[in-house]
C-alpha cells in the first residue's frame, strides 16, 4: 500500500459546485497533514494545515479522521480560479521529510 | 522577495553529459530539498539536507549527487544523464525537516535526450 493514495481525477465541476477530495495514508504514526495546491506548471504552495478538529479556512475545509487514516478537503462554491492539482501531503513521524500523495487535479468549468 | 531561487529554469541534455542543478534559499532555513515530479508519478523527494553539513537519501537517489555547499545553497547534480532523468526538479527549503511549511523554487524542466 502506498504511503498516500489519492484519487488523481480529473474531478469536472461547474462553477459554484461544492466538492470533496479524500486523500488516504497508510502510517498509523504520522502526525501532521497538509493540502498544497499546485497550478499547471508551477510549483506547490501550501493551501492549509489540517488540525485533528477539522479547520475552515473561508471556502475551504479540511478534516481528518485518524482512526480511518484519511484526510479531506471540502471546497464549497467552486471558482473558475480554484482549477489546479491538490497534493495530499503526511509528515510521517518526528523530523522525516514530508511525503506527497499524486494529487487530485480539478477543472472548474463555467 | 526572492525565496527559494533555482536555475536554470530550462535545460536541454544529451545522454552521457553532466550538469548542476543550483539551490539557493533567502529565508534562513536550515532544510532544504531535492524533489523530481513526472506525470502520474507525483513529487518524488531525491535528496534532503536536514541541516546544513548533512545530507540524506530520499526516495529515488540513484544516477543523483547533492552538495549542501552553505546554509542558503544546496545544489543537485548529475553525472551522467540518462533519458530516465527527464523531468521537472523542484529545490526546497523549511525552517527545520518535518512538519514544517515547504518553500518551492519555480522548477527546472530538465529533458535528456
Amino acid at each position: 500500500r502506498k504511503e498516500v493514495e489519492q484519487d488523481p481525477g480529473p474531478f469536472n465541476v461547474p462553477e459554484g459546485a461544492t466538492v470533496a477530495f479524500n486523500c488516504t495514508y497508510s502510517n498509523s504514526a504520522s502526525q501532521s497533514f497538509f493540502w498544497y495546491r499546485q497550478d499547471c506548471r508551477k510549483e506547490p504552495k501550501l493551501l492549509m494545515s489540517v488540525y485533528s478538529s477539522g479547520n475552515e479556512d473561508g471556502r475551504f475545509t479540511a478534516q481528518l479522521n485518524r482512526a480511518s487514516q484519511y484526510i479531506s478537503l471540502l471546497i464549497r462554491d467552486s471558482k473558475l480560479s480554484d482549477s489546479a492539482t491538490y497534493l495530499c501531503v503526511v509528515s510521517p513521524s518526528g523530523n522525516t521529510p514530508l511525503v506527497f500523495g499524486k494529487g487530485t487535479r480539478l477543472s472548474v468549468i463555467a | 522577495n526572492a525565496g527559494v531561487t533555482q536555475t536554470p529554469k530550462f535545460q536541454v541534455l544529451k545522454t552521457g553529459q553532466s550538469m548542476t542543478l543550483q539551490c539557493a534559499q533567502d529565508m534562513n532555513h536550515n532544510s532544504m530539498y531535492w524533489y523530481r515530479q513526472d506525470p502520474g508519478m507525483g513529487l518524488r523527494l531525491i535528496y534532503y539536507s536536514a541541516s546544513e553539513g548533512t545530507t540524506d537519501k530520499g526516495e529515488v537517489p540513484n544516477g543523483y549527487n547533492v552538495s549542501r555547499l552553505n546554509k542558503r545553497e544546496f545544489s543537485l547534480r548529475l553525472e551522467s544523464a540518462a533519458p530516465s532523468q527527464t523531468s521537472v526538479y523542484f529545490c526546497a527549503s523549511s525552517r527545520s525537516a518535518g512538519p514544517e511549511k515547504l518553500f518551492f523554487g519555480s522548477g527546472t524542466q530538465l529533458s535528456v535526450l
